[in-house]
């Protein structure tokens, strides 16, 4: 079954530390690959996506992820987080053939000033 | 605002209850998709509606049941509830008949069994 591993639960980082999320997904086929971020009190919203071509992709507000297919990670980066950023990060996998996402479980984000 | 319209915000109800939670999608999006996130479970997929059709079917109970309406707005029906269904229910919506997995999610709807 496919499935969607975030290795960090909760992450405590001051500002203007640098950011990197894990996220590894099982299936070998084709896949699309989100970040979706979740600010304390609002719905879910995307962050950045890829479906295709250069495996570095850019987001929102300074985030960008890299698709590493050999590892099947397709982790979150930002060098200078700031304190808006508190809020839990999600890495969804859409596995080709398959009209469901999957959510791994999120990753709390806490940056102090 | 995601455009995505979610009812009630907030719910409390009782073991054996049924409740209804309303779904409006963004203007022109066809697909409706329900999430459930539990602090055990996370978020998972229950069931995605396309134009009035169910189209995908993930993790969603028996005593669970949703359906969309020829308005495009979809309804989660919760039925026989147990303290275990106390969730919060996320409503997405999509233009795209396929599930590319670009959503838009309401602000969810906080389920209390007590």
């Amino acid at each position: 079954a496919q499935s969607v591993s975030q290795h960090n639960h909760h992450v405590i980082l001051s500002e203007a530390a640098s950011l990197e999320l894990g996220c590894n997904y099982s299936y070998g086929g084709t896949v699309n690959l989100f970040w979706y971020v979740q600010y304390p009190g609002q719905h879910l919203q995307l962050l950045l996506k890829y479906f295709s071509g250069d495996p570095l992709v850019k987001g929102i507000k300074g985030f960008e992820a890299e698709f590493i297919k050999s590892k099947f990670s397709f982790n979150l980066r930002k060098p200078s987080v700031q304190w808006s950023d508190t809020a839990e990060y999600f890495c969804a996998v859409n596995a080709g053939g398959y009209n469901k996402l999957i959510f791994g479980a999120g990753t709390r984000l806490a940056v102090h000033p | 605002d995601s455009g995505v319209t979610q009812t009630p915000k907030h719910l409390i109800t009782a073991t054996g209850q049924r409740v209804t939670l309303r779904c409006s999608p963004r203007s022109g999006d066809l697909s409706v998709y329900w999430y459930q996130q539990s602090l055990d479970q996370g978020l998972q997929f229950l069931i995605q509606y396309y134009n009035g059709e169910e189209r995908a079917k993930g993790n969603i109970l028996e005593r669970f049941s949703a359906q969309q309406f020829p308005d495009l707005h979809s309804e989660l029906n919760l039925s026989s509830l147990e303290l275990g269904d106390s969730a919060l229910y996320f409503c997405a919506s999509s233009h795209l008949q396929e599930d590319t997995g670009e959503l838009f999610f309401g602000e969810g709807s906080r389920l209390t069994v007590l």
